[in-house]
């Protein structure tokens, strides 16, 4: 079974609009991390947010929000005030003990 | 500061030929070590995962391998590389010591096996 799941191959969003990436995941263990990465088409990686199983808010970054529901087990990313630089790839990632492991991804393209 | 190298950035390699790509780590100790694999458009395969010397897991089981002979070093190698091998390698490190808790990528390899 997939570990991390992304839905959405590509999004679209407006600029100046907020967007709204989808992850779930799945896990047995009750210690785990949740991470969002963008790889803009340079290919380098670039940390975004992180959530913790026991953090009891919703991690915020800047623009980047992170909704995360426990008993869903989902984590979706939410970019606020898009801008034309959000266009990338946008992978989610979780951490149980040492093992990260990937989503597919999505490719968001900001139209102006 | 932290810093991770990976080499060579780009390799064009024959179907049959031996490889070896190289990933070090700088300004930190006892990091976990990573090998991922991306194809094109794709998104991130964990291949290897270390958390000390000599201390390798697989994910996929592979014509490739991975050594980590040193502290702040990890080797992705293979006897014979196939076309499907082909793709974007990246190294990452992390480690949970001082409240880091993400990955931290190196700029990668792009591999390309003809």
């Amino acid at each position: 079974a997939q570990k991390i799941t992304q839905t959405q191959p590509g999004m679209f969003v407006q600029e100046k609009e907020a967007v709204t990436l989808d992850c779930t995941y799945d896990t047995s263990d009750p210690s785990y991390g949740l991470f969002w990465y963008k790889q803009p088409s340079s290919g380098e990686m670039i940390f975004l947010i992180y959530q913790g199983s026991y953090d009891q808010q919703n991690a915020t970054e800047g623009r980047y929000s992170l909704n995360f529901q426990k008993a869903r087990k989902s984590a979706n990313l939410v970019i606020s005030a898009s801008q034309l630089g959000d266009s990338a790839m946008y992978f989610c990632a979780m951490r149980e003990g040492p093992e990260v492991t990937f989503g597919t991804g999505t490719k968001l393209q900001v139209i102006p | 500061s932290q810093t991770i190298h990976q080499w060579p950035a780009t390799l064009v390699q024959p179907v049959g030929s031996p490889l070896s790509l190289e990933c070090t780590v700088e300004g930190t100790s006892n990091p976990n070590l990573y090998w991922y694999r991306q194809a094109a458009g794709r998104g991130l395969q964990l291949l290897f995962y270390s958390v000390g010397i000599g201390q390798i897991s697989s994910e996929v089981p592979q014509n490739l391998s991975a050594s980590r002979p040193q502290d702040r070093q990890f080797i992705l190698s293979s006897k014979k590389l196939l076309l499907s091998d082909s793709g974007f390698y990246l190294c990452a490190w992390s480690t949970l010591a001082g409240g880091i808790r993400e990955q931290f990528f190196g700029p990668g390899t792009r591999l390309t096996v003809l």
